[in-house]
């Protein structure tokens, strides 16, 4: 099946850093990126839809400025949290689209990156 | 809104039964469901998918409904297993949509 890894899968970071998690399909091509926030006990939340080559686009409440997204490769998509504060503590999940045949319409999921922020 | 819902209670089941979980969706018209497992601190695992057109789609012990009349999904595990115990979450898509998750049903089975 599809697989799509995370990097980091956890990071503790101070107050007022930047903090990059990194997103890769890797064993197909991925046309779509999402990004998910999910706090504990919660449904996922998307936070933005990216393409290949294009600018992301970000769902309604979620800043731009402060979550940046870059889907520079088919494999490769990268969320950078700016200026992090405890509040963003969250887990974060990525997920991909675009497999061959039928699997081009399943949505792949990483297995998450839990940010804690002091 | 356009909205998935799915069972917020916990469903506790006895090993070996069947669980049935529910998936129901409104002002919404899914192209396809889909089905994933999620267990604590970990990403959602894709299970399966199922379209409009198709009625049933089964994978081992796990099937899945769609029955786009009464705007539902149901997903089985049949010989259910303590390893079964996750949550489950369902969701849609359209082409004139994004994508939307339910916001899961937690299955315990018990030995």
């Amino acid at each position: 099946g599809a697989v799509v890894s995370q990097h980091p899968s956890w990071v503790i970071c101070k107050s007022g850093t930047s903090v990059k998690i990194e997103c890769r399909s890797l064993d197909f091509q991925a046309t779509t990126m999402f990004w998910y926030r999910q706090f504990p006990k919660q449904s996922l939340m998307l936070m933005a839809t990216s393409n290949e080559g294009s600018k992301a686009t970000y769902e309604q409440g979620v800043e731009k400025d402060k979550f940046l997204i870059n889907h520079a490769s088919l494999t490769l998509s990268t969320l950078t949290v700016t200026s992090a504060h405890p509040e963003d503590s969250s887990f974060y999940i990525c997920s991909a689209r675009g497999g061959s045949g039928g699997a081009a319409d399943t949505q792949y999921f990483g297995p998450g990156t839990r940010l804690t922020v002091l | 809104s356009q909205k998935i819902e799915q069972n917020s209670e916990a469903l506790n089941i006895q090993e070996g039964k069947t669980a049935t979980l529910t998936c129901n969706y409104t002002n919404y018209s899914p192209a396809y469901l889909q089905w994933y497992r999620q267990d604590p601190g970990r990403g959602p695992v894709f299970l399966l998918l199922i379209r409009e057109n198709e009625k049933e789609k089964r994978k081992e012990r796990l099937k899945v409904t769609f029955d786009t009349t009464l705007k539902q999904s149901l997903f089985h595990i049949t010989a259910s297993q303590p390893a079964d115990s996750a949550t489950y979450l369902c969701s849609g898509y359209s082409s004139a949509s994004k994508i939307i998750f339910g916001s899961g049903t937690r299955l315990s089975i018990r030995p």
